[in-house]
């Protein structure tokens, strides 16, 4: 069966410091990828969206960054973080297209101090 | 792109009750999961439900993609129900194949 491993479930870091989240995925190939934030309130934002290795999409221009140099581990990153950065951070995978069903990690809830 | 709005946005519940939870898109969609947040920040799937009806339990969902929305039931809640229920889609435009785009959610409170 598939599953997807997000970590590390919490994380404090300071202004300015760099930031890189990791995701990986078992049991499945050539899996869609999905990083999500959800600031304080309820709203998810699509942060990335990857098809394949090194094909990344950005959905919301801001200070973060993402990779995947393999195929079932996407990553999100950051030079420096802002106070704006705090959030909770979720990844996701989907089978490949359209129609297929996605399913989450556990989270990494970031606080920039 | 596509866009999604969901309703009420809170919802307080006497234990026992049912409800319904409302899911309006904005285009035409492959795919529509309906997922439960849990207190600790976890999403739960509940229904993977592009069109059709499914029940599990004392849930149920219903699509009807020609009209674009979906309704997630709850019936004989309990608070183990409370959280926040979220609707999400993919479109199947160019610019929202594979994306999965989520509603603001339902807040959804059990009282004992």
């Amino acid at each position: 069966s598939q599953t997807i491993h997000q970590w590390p479930a919490t994380l404090v870091q300071p202004v300015g410091s760099p930031l890189s989240l990791e995701c990986t995925v078992e049991g499945t190939s050539n899996p869609n990828l999905y990083w999500y934030r959800q600031a304080a309130g309820r709203g998810l934002q699509l942060l990335f969206y990857s098809v394949g290795i090194g094909q990344i999409s950005s959905e919301v221009p801001q200070n973060l960054s993402a990779s995947r140099p393999q195929d079932r581990q996407f990553i999100l990153s950051s030079k420096k973080l802002l106070l704006s950065d705090s959030g909770f951070y979720l990844c996701a995978w989907s089978g490949w297209g359209g129609r297929a069903e996605a399913f989450f990690g556990q989270g990494t809830r970031l606080t920039v101090v | 792109g596509i866009q999604v709005e969901q309703s009420p946005p809170d919802l307080i519940l006497q234990e026992g009750a049912n409800s319904t939870l409302r899911c309006n898109f904005s285009d035409s969609v492959n795919n529509l999961q309906w997922f439960h947040q849990n207190p600790w920040g976890q999403l739960i799937n509940l229904f993977y439900i592009p069109s059709g009806t499914k029940q599990n339990g004392r849930l149920s969902a219903t699509t009807v993609a020609t009209e674009r929305y979906s309704l997630l039931y709850i019936s004989s809640s309990q608070t183990t129900d409370s959280g926040v229920y979220f609707c999400a889609v993919k479109g199947v435009t160019t610019d929202s194949w594979g994306k999965l785009q989520f509603g603001a959610g339902t807040q959804v409170v059990v009282t004992p």
